[in-house]
Protein backbone atom coordinates (compact mmCIF):
# COMPACT_ATOMS: atom_id res chain seq x y z
CA UNK A 1 0.00 0.00 0.00
CA UNK A 2 0.82 3.59 0.22
CA UNK A 3 3.24 4.78 3.21
CA UNK A 4 4.97 6.94 4.64
CA UNK A 5 7.88 6.20 7.26
CA UNK A 6 10.09 8.92 8.83
CA UNK A 7 12.95 8.88 11.14
CA UNK A 8 11.52 7.93 14.87
CA UNK A 9 12.28 11.10 17.54
CA UNK A 10 12.49 12.48 19.01
CA UNK A 11 15.58 14.18 17.55
CA UNK A 12 18.13 15.84 19.81
CA UNK A 13 20.87 18.64 17.93
CA UNK A 14 22.61 21.21 19.26
CA UNK A 15 22.27 24.91 17.61
CA UNK A 16 24.68 25.18 14.70
CA UNK A 17 24.84 21.31 14.30
CA UNK A 18 23.65 19.44 11.08
CA UNK A 19 20.26 18.15 10.34
CA UNK A 20 19.09 15.27 8.60
CA UNK A 21 15.16 13.72 9.04
CA UNK A 22 14.99 10.70 6.74
CA UNK A 23 11.93 9.82 5.32
CA UNK A 24 11.05 6.62 2.69
CA UNK A 25 7.61 6.28 0.78
CA UNK A 26 5.99 4.01 -1.04
CA UNK A 27 3.38 4.64 -3.64
CA UNK A 28 2.19 1.52 -4.95
CA UNK A 29 -1.49 3.30 -6.08
CA UNK A 30 -0.27 6.83 -7.03
CA UNK A 31 1.05 7.41 -10.41
CA UNK A 32 2.63 10.42 -9.36
CA UNK A 33 3.47 10.71 -5.99
CA UNK A 34 4.06 14.83 -4.69
CA UNK A 35 5.98 15.13 -1.55
CA UNK A 36 6.16 17.32 1.50
CA UNK A 37 7.24 18.55 4.44
CA UNK A 38 5.03 20.18 7.14
CA UNK A 39 6.21 20.97 10.27
CA UNK A 40 4.37 22.17 13.92
CA UNK A 41 5.66 24.87 16.10
CA UNK A 42 4.53 24.54 19.66
CA UNK A 43 0.82 25.57 20.25
CA UNK A 44 0.15 25.84 16.48
CA UNK A 45 -1.25 24.11 13.43
CA UNK A 46 0.93 22.28 10.85
CA UNK A 47 1.93 24.56 8.55
CA UNK A 48 3.69 23.81 4.86
CA UNK A 49 7.66 23.98 5.16
CA UNK A 50 8.44 22.20 1.48
CA UNK A 51 7.01 20.76 -1.49
CA UNK A 52 8.29 18.97 -4.19
CA UNK A 53 5.91 17.61 -7.01
CA UNK A 54 8.37 16.24 -9.95
CA UNK A 55 11.31 13.95 -9.43
CA UNK A 56 14.35 14.88 -9.14
CA UNK A 57 14.02 18.28 -8.56
CA UNK A 58 14.81 19.80 -4.94
CA UNK A 59 12.55 21.80 -2.60
CA UNK A 60 13.72 24.11 0.18
CA UNK A 61 12.87 26.73 2.36
CA UNK A 62 13.75 28.51 5.72
CA UNK A 63 17.35 26.81 5.21
CA UNK A 64 15.97 23.33 4.87
CA UNK A 65 16.39 21.24 1.83
CA UNK A 66 14.66 18.15 0.52
CA UNK A 67 15.13 16.29 -2.96
CA UNK A 68 12.75 13.75 -4.37
CA UNK A 69 14.68 10.97 -5.35
CA UNK A 70 12.09 7.99 -7.36
CA UNK A 71 15.09 5.73 -7.02
CA UNK A 72 15.73 5.61 -3.56
CA UNK A 73 11.62 6.27 -3.11
CA UNK A 74 13.12 9.23 -0.28
CA UNK A 75 12.23 12.97 0.44
CA UNK A 76 15.10 13.22 3.33
CA UNK A 77 14.64 16.69 4.88
CA UNK A 78 18.35 18.61 5.61
CA UNK A 79 19.86 21.72 7.54
CA UNK A 80 22.76 22.87 7.74
CA UNK A 81 23.01 24.29 10.97
CA UNK A 82 19.68 24.36 12.72
CA UNK A 83 18.89 26.83 15.48
CA UNK A 84 16.53 26.43 18.56
CA UNK A 85 13.77 28.02 16.69
CA UNK A 86 13.89 25.32 14.50
CA UNK A 87 11.99 22.99 17.61
CA UNK A 88 9.04 21.33 15.92
CA UNK A 89 7.67 18.60 15.12
CA UNK A 90 8.44 17.46 11.11
CA UNK A 91 5.64 15.08 8.92
CA UNK A 92 6.98 14.01 5.71
CA UNK A 93 3.59 13.35 3.43
CA UNK A 94 2.69 11.74 0.34
CA UNK A 95 0.19 13.44 -2.07
CA UNK A 96 -1.90 11.34 -4.59
CA UNK A 97 -4.47 12.99 -7.42
CA UNK A 98 -6.56 14.67 -5.05
CA UNK A 99 -5.68 16.19 -1.39
CA UNK A 100 -7.83 13.89 0.67
CA UNK A 101 -5.17 10.83 -0.01
CA UNK A 102 -2.32 12.74 1.54
CA UNK A 103 -0.50 9.84 3.60
CA UNK A 104 1.53 11.55 6.36
CA UNK A 105 4.12 10.18 8.19
CA UNK A 106 3.96 9.75 12.25
CA UNK A 107 5.99 13.21 12.77
CA UNK A 108 9.29 13.78 14.03
CA UNK A 109 10.18 15.46 17.32
CA UNK A 110 12.80 17.95 17.16
CA UNK A 111 14.85 19.69 20.04
CA UNK A 112 16.97 22.07 19.50
CA UNK A 113 19.76 22.61 22.19
CA UNK A 114 20.96 26.51 22.89
CA UNK B 1 -3.40 35.16 5.37
CA UNK B 2 -4.57 31.76 5.20
CA UNK B 3 -6.67 31.01 9.17
CA UNK B 4 -8.38 28.33 10.45
CA UNK B 5 -9.18 27.97 13.64
CA UNK B 6 -10.10 25.18 15.57
CA UNK B 7 -12.33 25.30 19.26
CA UNK B 8 -11.85 24.15 21.75
CA UNK B 9 -8.28 23.96 22.45
CA UNK B 10 -8.56 20.78 24.62
CA UNK B 11 -11.58 18.96 26.08
CA UNK B 12 -11.90 16.54 28.60
CA UNK B 13 -15.42 14.21 27.67
CA UNK B 14 -16.83 11.16 29.66
CA UNK B 15 -17.02 7.98 28.32
CA UNK B 16 -20.67 7.49 26.29
CA UNK B 17 -20.93 11.80 26.05
CA UNK B 18 -21.33 13.76 23.13
CA UNK B 19 -18.43 15.57 21.92
CA UNK B 20 -18.42 18.88 18.97
CA UNK B 21 -15.36 19.74 17.79
CA UNK B 22 -15.95 22.88 15.95
CA UNK B 23 -13.52 24.60 12.76
CA UNK B 24 -14.05 28.15 11.26
CA UNK B 25 -11.92 28.96 8.11
CA UNK B 26 -11.50 32.48 6.72
CA UNK B 27 -9.75 31.29 3.04
CA UNK B 28 -12.94 31.05 0.97
CA UNK B 29 -11.78 27.61 0.43
CA UNK B 30 -14.04 24.69 -0.49
CA UNK B 31 -12.74 22.02 0.96
CA UNK B 32 -12.53 20.82 4.73
CA UNK B 33 -10.99 18.01 6.49
CA UNK B 34 -10.81 16.24 9.87
CA UNK B 35 -7.77 14.31 10.86
CA UNK B 36 -6.89 12.72 13.64
CA UNK B 37 -3.06 11.94 15.28
CA UNK B 38 -2.71 9.07 17.82
CA UNK B 39 0.55 8.49 19.19
CA UNK B 40 2.25 6.28 16.53
CA UNK B 41 0.53 7.38 13.88
CA UNK B 42 0.94 10.07 11.10
CA UNK B 43 -2.50 11.59 10.88
CA UNK B 44 -5.47 10.39 9.89
CA UNK B 45 -8.39 11.02 7.85
CA UNK B 46 -11.71 11.52 8.84
CA UNK B 47 -14.07 13.10 7.02
CA UNK B 48 -13.80 15.71 4.26
CA UNK B 49 -16.04 17.93 2.55
CA UNK B 50 -16.24 19.76 -0.38
CA UNK B 51 -19.14 21.74 -0.45
CA UNK B 52 -21.93 23.38 2.15
CA UNK B 53 -24.07 20.65 3.13
CA UNK B 54 -22.61 17.90 1.56
CA UNK B 55 -19.93 16.05 3.77
CA UNK B 56 -17.93 11.98 2.92
CA UNK B 57 -16.39 9.82 4.94
CA UNK B 58 -12.61 9.12 4.80
CA UNK B 59 -10.31 7.03 5.69
CA UNK B 60 -11.63 5.79 9.79
CA UNK B 61 -15.49 7.58 9.96
CA UNK B 62 -16.53 4.94 11.84
CA UNK B 63 -17.79 6.89 15.37
CA UNK B 64 -17.57 10.23 13.65
CA UNK B 65 -20.21 12.40 12.13
CA UNK B 66 -19.34 15.58 10.04
CA UNK B 67 -21.37 18.59 9.52
CA UNK B 68 -20.46 21.22 7.06
CA UNK B 69 -23.47 23.76 7.43
CA UNK B 70 -21.21 26.46 5.37
CA UNK B 71 -18.35 26.81 3.53
CA UNK B 72 -16.53 28.41 6.96
CA UNK B 73 -17.54 25.88 8.92
CA UNK B 74 -17.12 22.21 9.45
CA UNK B 75 -17.68 20.40 12.63
CA UNK B 76 -16.90 16.90 13.49
CA UNK B 77 -19.89 15.18 16.02
CA UNK B 78 -18.99 11.98 18.37
CA UNK B 79 -22.36 11.29 19.42
CA UNK B 80 -20.75 8.26 21.89
CA UNK B 81 -17.54 9.41 22.86
CA UNK B 82 -15.05 6.41 23.89
CA UNK B 83 -11.68 6.08 25.17
CA UNK B 84 -10.52 4.51 21.98
CA UNK B 85 -11.20 8.35 20.17
CA UNK B 86 -8.95 9.86 23.05
CA UNK B 87 -6.47 11.71 20.43
CA UNK B 88 -5.66 15.16 18.77
CA UNK B 89 -7.86 16.37 16.16
CA UNK B 90 -6.73 18.53 13.51
CA UNK B 91 -8.81 20.70 10.80
CA UNK B 92 -7.78 21.80 7.69
CA UNK B 93 -8.61 23.35 4.40
CA UNK B 94 -7.19 23.79 1.01
CA UNK B 95 -8.72 25.37 -2.17
CA UNK B 96 -9.24 22.58 -4.79
CA UNK B 97 -8.44 18.76 -4.55
CA UNK B 98 -5.54 18.80 -6.27
CA UNK B 99 -2.74 16.76 -3.86
CA UNK B 100 -0.15 19.74 -4.52
CA UNK B 101 -2.02 22.09 -3.10
CA UNK B 102 -1.36 23.03 0.27
CA UNK B 103 -3.30 22.46 3.05
CA UNK B 104 -3.84 24.91 5.72
CA UNK B 105 -4.50 23.12 9.28
CA UNK B 106 -6.06 24.69 12.59
CA UNK B 107 -3.69 24.16 15.44
CA UNK B 108 -5.75 21.22 16.65
CA UNK B 109 -8.10 19.57 19.78
CA UNK B 110 -6.65 17.73 22.23
CA UNK B 111 -9.63 15.48 22.88
CA UNK B 112 -9.93 12.75 26.18
CA UNK B 113 -12.05 10.31 26.60
CA UNK B 114 -12.28 9.24 30.34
Amino acid sequence: GDSVTQTEGPVTVSESESLIINCTYSATSIAYPNLFWYVRYPGEGLQLLLKVITAGQKGSSRGFEATYNKETTSFHLQKASVQESDSAVYYCALGGTNAYKVIFGKGTHLHVLP
Amino acid sequence: EAAVTQSPRSKVAVTGGKVTLSCHQTNNHDYMYWYRQDTGHGLRLIHYSYVADSTEKGDIPDGYKASRPSQENFSLILELASLSQTAVYFCASSENPSSAETLYFGSGTRLTVL
